[in-house]
């Protein structure tokens, strides 16, 4: 149990356009998800924090208006990435917490972005 | 604030020798720690968490951590290495309230050479 689905796993962009990756938990109820960023080699960036129903939680130094989340339903969020640029290029990884079961995070497989 | 140190950012040991990989940490009141494993382009997964109770925490594939509180320390161990195992391996921390955020370490890239 508690299986995390990415979608796209991958996902080639033009400068300008934007990008939605959505993030699923199968088989459990999500309160909260967390979106983070990973450059190669790097540790993971914690970008915002979402609970259903309400809006997101950015960290300091995260546009909201350039990285929009939904947390739609307890099993859904998607994070979309408006006029993606090449800087905007990277690993996103989402994970989400279940209900009841606060203390662990269950990751998706992540999504890699490149925008050109 | 809280933060999470790994020190080393490689560690490279022989197929069938014990392994560590270090992780030291600071948080405000009592920890949930967490060791995590990421290979090639994929998400993290699960390696095992400390929560409370046993110092000592086993988790998946033979892998070990073991919490200290008076070192703030929670290192990754197995006690044979398998060349399987060469990866990038996070430790996080995050305080034990509903609200807590994780922090992760730097990671270390763990290299079994047969």
């Amino acid at each position: 149990g508690a299986v995390v689905s990415q979608h796209p796993s991958r996902v080639i962009c033009k400068s300008g356009t934007s990008v939605k990756i959505e993030c699923r938990s199968l088989d459990f109820q999500a309160t909260t998800m967390f979106w983070y960023r990973q450059f190669p080699k790097q540790s993971l960036m914690l970008m915002a924090t979402s609970n259903e129903g309400s809006k997101a939680t950015y960290e300091q130094g995260v546009e909201k208006d350039k990285f929009l989340i939904n947390h739609a339903s307890l099993t859904l969020s998607t994070l979309t990435v408006t006029s993606a640029h090449p800087e905007d290029s990277s690993f996103y990884i989402c994970s989400a917490q279940r209900r009841g079961r606060q203390e662990t995070q269950y990751f998706g497989p992540g999504t890699r972005l490149l925008v050109l | 604030a809280q933060s999470v140190a790994q020190p080393e950012d490689q560690v490279n040991v022989a197929e069938g020798n014990p392994l560590t990989v270090k992780c030291t940490y600071s948080v405000s009141g009592n920890p949930y720690l967490f060791w995590y494993v990421q290979y090639p382009n994929r998400g993290l997964q699960f390696l095992l968490k400390y929560i409370t109770g046993d110092n000592l925490v086993k988790g998946s594939y033979g892998f070990e951590a073991e919490f200290n509180k008076s070192q703030t320390s929670f290192h990754l161990k197995k006690p044979s290495a398998l060349v399987s195992d060469s990866a990038l391996y996070f430790c996080a921390v995050r305080p034990n309230t509903n609200a807590g955020k994780s922090t992760f370490g730097d990671g270390t890239t763990l290299t079994v050479k047969p």
